[in-house]
């Protein structure tokens, strides 16, 4: 079974860093596009990155974390990456990772989700 | 950039009934939409892709159909269990962004 498990959520002070990590297992990798997404307390879904399976130079942000986020991924250990700077307190959410999946058209399903990891800004 | 419009915000229905949600693009896009299902305090679980697809493990009772700009997942027989938040979703070719709608939120 495919499962995802992200770490690294926590308080930091506004204009710090933080580095999320999302730990898979039950799939190959790899073989996978990866993204980001979050969700302000009470809020909707956000995406914010993906990134290509086997190429880590395919990479996409949404306007609002461009500049400050980077995703990334280590393929031998299994692992997502979300290199967190400049954090503003609307940046406070639950962060989830998701695997990209494909259909008969183009990657554009996500499944599974970790449970997610909250991170607050203090102002 | 493709914006989806969710109708309505809340639904208020009694078990056993049929529930209706609509997805709305503000242009035309593929069948490469999908639907969520979130619970308070849980991850989205995917219910539906690529418009009319069941994901593994979802009862039948989900459904989803639409084209061009507008979309729907009707859910038959509401039971219990049902209640809780409904996104639907798409990811567009280029740019290669990924879209949520605001979500319908389906309650007793």
């Amino acid at each position: 079974e495919a499962q995802l498990e992200e770490s690294g959520g926590g308080l930091v002070q506004r204009g710090g860093s933080l580095r999320l990590s999302c730990a898979a297992s039950g799939f190959t990798f790899s073989s996978y596009g990866m993204v980001w997404v979050r969700q302000a307390p009470g809020k909707g879904l956000d995406w914010i990155a993906s990134i290509r399976g086997s190429s880590s130079s395919s990479i996409f942000y949404a306007d609002s974390v461009k500049g400050r986020f980077t995703i990334s991924r280590d393929n031998a250990r299994n692992s997502l990456i979300l290199q967190m700077n400049s954090l503003t307190a609307e940046d406070t959410a639950v962060y989830f990772c998701a695997r990209l999946n494909c259909g008969t058209t183009n990657c554009n399903y996500l499944d599974p989700w970790g449970q997610g990891t909250l991170v607050t800004v203090s102002s | 950039e493709i914006v989806l419009t969710q109708s309505p915000d809340t639904l208020s229905l009694s078990p056993g009934k049929r529930a209706t949600l609509s997805c709305r693009a503000s242009q035309t896009i593929s069948s490469s939409l999908a639907w969520y299902q979130q619970k308070h305090g849980q991850p989205p679980r995917l219910l539906i892709y690529e418009t009319s697809n069941r994901a593994s493990g979802i009862p039948a009772r989900f459904s989803g159909r639409g084209s061009g700009t507008e979309f729907t997942l009707t859910i038959s027989g509401l039971d219990p269990e049902d209640f809780a938040v409904y996104y639907c979703q798409h990811r567009s070719d280029w740019p290669r962004a990924i879209t949520f709608g605001q979500g319908t939120r389906l309650e007793i």
